[in-house]
C-alpha cells in the first residue's frame, strides 16, 4: 500500500525563522514521484516541486529547499527566513506506477509578523 | 491563459438533492481527477479519468458519479446517497507521459448541505 504521512498538523513560527515540514512516505514501487503543493487561503493548490525516485539530489529554489532521502523514505521541505506570505497549508504527495496520487493530511504553517 | 475552471465556487444544497459540480480544462490534459478535502483529512480521491469515456472509482466514490464525454470536461454529481457531502471539492488534471505528471488544480468548489 502507498501512504504519505505528514505528522505535523500545524506549525507556528515568527517571521524570518527557518521552518522544516516533514514528509514520510511508503511505497513498494521502485519508480515513484514525490510532490509538494502549497494551498493558500484561496484554496487552489499550487505546485512547488516534483522529485523522482532516482534523483536524490537536494534542490534549492530561492528560500525553499527540499531534502529527499530514500534511506529514511523522507522528502522534507525547508523554508528559510519565512515570510507572512508563506502562511498556507502544505501537502506532500506520492505517485507510483498507477494514475493515483496519494496526498498527506497537510501541514498548516502560520508565519507571524 | 490555460487552466482549470471549477463552478460554482460556492454551492448550497438541501438534503436529498443532487448537485453537479463543473470542471473544465483547456490544457489539453488527458487525465482528470476529483478530490474531496475535509479539515484534517487531506485530499481524498473520488474519481479519476485517464481518457474520454473512461473513468475509475477512487477511494471514496460512494454517493458520487462522473462522466467524461469530452476531453476538456469532467463533471461531478453529488447524489443524495452521499451521507456527508459538505466539503471542499477540487478538480485536477495532468498530461500523461512517462508517469512524471504534475497535477494542475482548479480553485475548488465549496458545497454546503443545509
Amino acid at each position: 500500500a502507498q501512504k504519505v504521512t505528514q505528522a505535523q498538523t500545524e506549525i507556528s513560527v515568527v517571521e524570518k525563522e527557518d521552518v522544516t515540514l516533514d514528509c514520510v512516505y511508503e511505497t513498494r514501487d521502485t519508480t515513484y514521484y514525490l510532490f509538494w503543493y502549497k494551498q493558500p487561503p484561496s484554496g487552489e493548490l499550487v505546485f512547488l516541486i516534483r522529485r523522482n525516485s532516482f534523483d536524490e539530489q537536494n534542490e534549492i529554489s530561492g528560500r525553499y529547499s527540499w531534502n529527499f532521502q530514500k534511506s529514511t523514505s523522507s522528502f522534507n521541505f525547508t523554508i528559510t527566513a519565512s515570510q507572512v506570505v508563506d502562511s498556507a497549508v502544505y501537502f506532500c504527495a506520492l505517485k507510483g506506477g498507477t494514475y493515483k496520487y496519494i496526498f498527506g493530511t497537510g501541514t498548516r504553517l502560520k508565519v507571524l509578523a | 491563459d490555460g487552466g482549470i475552471t471549477q463552478s460554482p465556487k460556492y454551492l448550497f444544497r438541501k438534503e436529498g438533492q443532487n448537485v453537479t459540480l463543473s470542471c473544465e480544462q483547456n490544457l489539453n490534459h488527458d487525465a482528470m481527477y476529483w478530490y474531496r478535502q475535509d479539515p484534517g483529512q487531506g485530499l481524498r480521491l473520488i474519481y479519476y479519468s485517464q481518457i474520454v469515456n473512461d473513468f475509475q472509482k477512487g477511494d471514496i466514490a460512494e454517493g458520487y458519479s462522473v462522466s467524461r464525454e469530452k476531453k476538456e470536461s469532467f463533471p461531478l454529481t453529488v447524489t443524495s446517497a452521499q451521507k456527508n457531502p459538505t466539503a471542499f471539492y477540487l478538480c485536477a488534471s495532468a498530461i500523461y507521459y512517462s508517469g512524471a505528471n504534475v497535477l494542475t488544480f482548479g480553485a475548488g468548489s465549496r458545497l454546503t448541505v443545509l
